[in-house]
């Protein structure tokens, strides 16, 4: 399997501008997490989906950030219009169950916001 | 006061050195605890993952949980160079409606030098 799988791997795009985020968990894997990892707040969940439903989306920043899952083997994280303040690395992980089952990350999305 | 608490080091050891690596959280309801890797530019991977108080070890890797201090370790034996990455704990709840949700630590660098 190749893992789970982001695009794309950096983005650079002004203040103002939308920004969309890929995920293609793997397969078979029931729950999708997205996460944010800044050097100041570390890494944060900001929401997860139970096949492809949204389960808790208390992490969401504001409405700004918006997440969907229209199928098990894709999910999108947008954020419109996109600050600087949301320059992260921007994490997709899945796992089979949200229980005792191993989240896995993928490479991540490096996201600049000018 | 962060849920989840770990000093982010940097930590510097020679190869070969015994690594300990810690945080304390501040929420009883925590029930499973987990360590992950890091390495520069990549999504963390799990390490280790313990259920409730008690000791589990794996190799070189130790994990130790105390919840009555509310308190986990990860002891690295016979360090590596191949060992230099950032640790992060993580831990969740037995039940509810968010128990697949990760609160992570901040990270601990750790550069094991030859």
């Amino acid at each position: 399997d190749a893992g789970v799988i982001q695009s794309p791997r950096h983005e650079v795009t002004e203040m103002g501008q939308e920004v969309t985020l890929r995920c293609k968990p793997i397969s078979g894997h029931d729950y999708l997490f997205w996460y944010r990892q800044t050097m100041m707040r570390g890494l944060e969940l900001l929401i997860y989906f139970n096949n492809n439903v949204p389960i808790d989306d208390s992490g969401m920043p504001e409405d700004r950030f918006s997440a969907k899952m229209p199928n098990a083997s894709f999910s999108t994280l947008k954020i419109q219009p996109s600050e600087p303040r949301d320059s992260a690395v921007y994490f997709c992980a899945s796992s089979l169950t949200a229980g005792g089952d191993t989240q896995y990350f993928g490479p991540g999305t490096r996201l600049t916001v000018l | 006061q962060k849920e989840v608490e770990q000093d982010p080091g940097p930590l510097s050891v020679p190869e070969g050195a015994i690594v300990s690596l810690n945080c304390t959280y501040s929420n009883s309801a925590f029930q499973y605890f987990m360590w992950y890797r890091q390495y520069s530019r990549k999504g963390p991977e799990l390490l280790m993952y313990t259920y409730s108080s008690g000791n589990k070890e794996d190799g070189r890797f130790t994990a130790q949980v105390d919840k009555s201090s509310k308190y986990i370790s990860l002891f690295i034996r016979d360090s590596q160079p191949s060992d230099s990455a950032t640790y992060l704990c993580a831990m969740r709840y037995a039940g509810g409606t968010s128990y697949g949700k990760l609160t992570f630590g901040q990270g601990t660098i750790l550069t094991v030098h030859p």
